[in-house]
């Protein structure tokens, strides 16, 4: 199994909501990351967790708030959100922090009314 | 300041002819090269890499090459096949960095029937 999923596909939601984005890989890796993407802009690290524990936060708003349950999951909780928030949100994981290749899910497009 | 750059946001070919795909960067520390496809609605998918001490690398119809002098690496795919018809990421990363990923802003290739 190579794939990482994540649940939804497609995320509506206002400023005063609070939701939250799953990522799951059964894959053993040991680093799972997230990314913000932009309509035509490349994708842009926001966190990293390496062995369940958070180990990179790119200056990122507190209204996004990771969390890893366990080695195969990975959340985003999102509250208060700006508008300006909507974006693509991309997981990825690979065996380990460092390692080059990462495998990236399909994405959850969100929108902030 | 974007340290990776795709200075073609799209680029058109005839199937059957060489795709030739450019990157562009500024951060002589990177010293590891990915290139990633993305289709619509899913995520991107590692297609092809290059270390630093390495000039060439091929993989079937995919090759990328490295100018190092240059800070310049290039992705050939021949023939082009109009499944090859995608956007496609350059990224790069530095030991020195924990091998976070660096994106370019992407290329959008057309490959016509």
């Amino acid at each position: 199994d190579t794939e990482v999923t994540q649940t939804p596909k497609h995320l509506v939601m206002g400023m005063t909501n609070k939701k939250s984005l799953k990522c799951e890989q059964h894959m053993g890796h040991r680093a799972m990351y997230w990314y913000k993407q932009k309509a035509k802009k490349p994708p842009e690290l926001m966190f990293v967790y390496s062995y369940e524990k958070l180990s990179i936060n790119e200056s990122v708003p507190s209204r996004f708030s990771p969390e890893c349950p366990n080695s195969s999951l990975l959340n985003l909780h999102l509250h208060a959100l700006q508008p300006e928030d909507s974006a693509l949100y991309l997981c990825a994981s690979s065996p380990w922090q460092g390692s080059y290749e990462q495998y990236f899910g399909p994405g959850t497009r969100l929108t902030v009314t | 300041d974007q340290q990776v750059k795709q200075n073609s946001p799209s680029l058109s070919v005839q199937e059957g002819r060489i795709s030739i795909l450019n990157c562009d960067y500024t951060n002589s520390m990177f010293d590891y090269f990915l290139w990633y496809k993305k289709y619509p609605a899913e995520g991107p998918t590692f297609l092809i890499s290059i270390s630093s001490i390495k000039d060439k690398n091929e993989d079937g119809r995919f090759t990328v090459f490295l100018n190092k002098s240059a800070k310049h690496l290039s992705l050939h795919i021949v023939p082009s096949q109009p499944g090859d018809s995608a956007v496609y990421f350059c990224a790069a990363s530095a030991n020195n960095a924990g091998n976070m990923l660096t994106f370019g802003g992407g290329t959008r290739l057309m490959v016509k029937p």
